[in-house]
């Protein structure tokens, strides 16, 4: 199945503090999402984006298909932002969502 | 924005009991996920569902597990005799339409202890 590797596993930023979080994935993908998952394990969408570049406030994403990664931005970095965030995509031919081993971050006041 | 609901937040159950995950995925969406996470650990696909029946299951997606969809509306996750392992945060998801047309939204999960 595809393989989807998400780097660094660990962050830890002080606040205001911008940082970029990557997702390499093995095969084309028709379908790439953006999760942060908070203290209380919600998987909260972030972007559904398998392709181009969107902005949503402080964080943005880019995914390069035909180069088979992903990126996330996160800008002036808040407390808040702490948590994991998932990488999760979904090819054509099979449709389950698979997940990437998350990166853990940790935002310091 | 639509949600998928998820019932119990939180159960605690004795080893060997049946247990039953509810969930209310959007209302015109076609296929139907479940996921678990282990705590600590990844996000891992355990079934999908489409047309009322299974399109695809994991190695996880044992004899003990089964879904249903019985009402048009729910869809449910039973474990037959639970164990310790499958201690977990369980996730329902559905999508509509074609695969590279939509996103696939969670629910807020249901943590399941097995004591």
């Amino acid at each position: 199945g595809i393989q989807v590797e998400q780097s660094p596993p660990d962050l830890i930023l002080q606040e205001g503090a911008n940082s970029t979080l990557r997702c390499n994935f093995s095969d084309s993908v028709n379908n790439l999402q953006w999760f942060h998952q908070n203290p209380w394990g919600q998987l909260i969408n972030l972007f559904y984006i398998p392709s181009g570049t969107k902005q949503n406030g402080r964080l943005s994403a880019t995914t390069v298909a035909t180069e088979r990664y992903s990126l996330l931005y996160i800008s002036s970095s808040q407390t808040t932002d702490s948590g994991v965030y998932f990488c999760a995509v979904a090819r054509a031919a099979g449709n389950k969502l698979t997940f990437g081993g998350g990166t853990r971050v940790l935002v310091k006041p | 924005e639509p949600e998928v609901t998820q019932t119990p937040s939180h159960q605690v159950t004795q080893m060997g009991q049946e247990v039953i995950l509810r969930c209310v995925p959007i209302s015109n969406h076609l296929y139907f996920y479940w996921y678990r996470q282990i705590l600590g650990q990844k996000v891992e696909f355990l079934v999908s569902f489409y047309n009322n029946e299974i399109s695809e299951k994991s190695e996880i997606f044992d004899d003990q597990f089964s879904v249903e969809r019985p009402d048009g509306s729910n869809f449910t996750l039973k474990i037959r005799s639970t164990k310790l392992e499958d201690s977990a945060m369980y996730f329902c998801a559905s999508r509509g339409g074609q695969i590279s047309l939509s996103r696939y939204t969670f629910g807020s999960g249901t943590r399941l202890t097995v004591v």
